[in-house]
């Protein structure tokens, strides 16, 4: 069974700084990977598709990247705002019978002002 | 292009009855995929489905069921609850057709309190 590790579970830094979320999982045969953010007691918004024949993507401050053969991903956030404060969920996509997302536990991001 | 969304937001009830909730896909998305979040668990895959067959089924027990409209709306309904129930269930669709590689955008949840 897949199993998709965050670390840190929790980081807090100044604004201003660039910061780097991990996620690793267990399976290396996965469709591709997409990385959420999450507001308290909301739903989830997507921020970062990475296709398996792909290797990073970029949105603005953000930049993801995909190694499958090791079993990682990263987020990077560049000069973190206030405003990115909340948890970052990455999720695996695989195929069974269907598709199927496996989830991180996240990394609950708190910047600073 | 109108978002996902959920009926209702917000759900309280008692133990051992039975709730339905419902979702909305976005408009031309045929795949709808449920999931059970909380504080302990993390996100849980609940069941997938595509095209008004469910593709897919998470390790939940058969309480849990769920199914499809022509139309690709898709409601969930969990019989007999349990206070373990208790949790924020979120729905989610994609535009895939059949095949993989493709985004999945989520509603707001609903947030289920079981007493």
């Amino acid at each position: 069974k897949q199993e998709v590790t965050q670390i840190p579970a929790a980081l807090s830094v100044p604004e201003g700084e660039n910061l780097v979320l991990n996620c690793s999982f267990t399976d290396s045969a996965i469709y591709n990977l997409q990385w959420f953010r999450q507001d308290p007691g909301k739903g989830l918004t997507s921020l970062l598709l990475i296709q398996s024949s792909q290797r990073e993507q970029t949105s603005g401050r953000l930049n993801a990247s995909l190694d499958k053969s090791s079993g990682r991903s990263t987020l990077y956030i560049a000069a973190s705002q206030p405003g990115d404060s909340a948890t970052y969920l990455c999720a695996v996509e695989v195929w069974d019978t269907g598709n199927q997302f496996y989830f991180g536990t996240g990394t609950s991001l708190t910047v600073i002002p | 292009k109108a978002g996902v969304t959920q009926t209702p937001r917000y759900l309280i009830k008692t133990r051992g009855q039975q709730v339905t909730l419902s979702c909305s896909p976005i408009s031309g998305h045929r795949s709808v995929s449920w999931y059970q979040q909380t504080p302990g668990q993390g996100l849980q895959f609940l069941f997938e489905y595509f095209s008004e067959t469910q593709r897919n089924k998470g390790n939940f027990p058969g309480r849990f069921s769920g199914r499809q409209f022509s139309n690709s709306r898709s409601e969930m309904n969990v019989s007999t609850l349990e206070l373990g129930d208790s949790a924020l269930y979120l729905c989610a669709s994609s535009g895939k057709t059949g095949a993989m590689d493709s985004e999945q955008y989520f509603g707001p949840g609903t947030r289920l309190t079981v007493t």
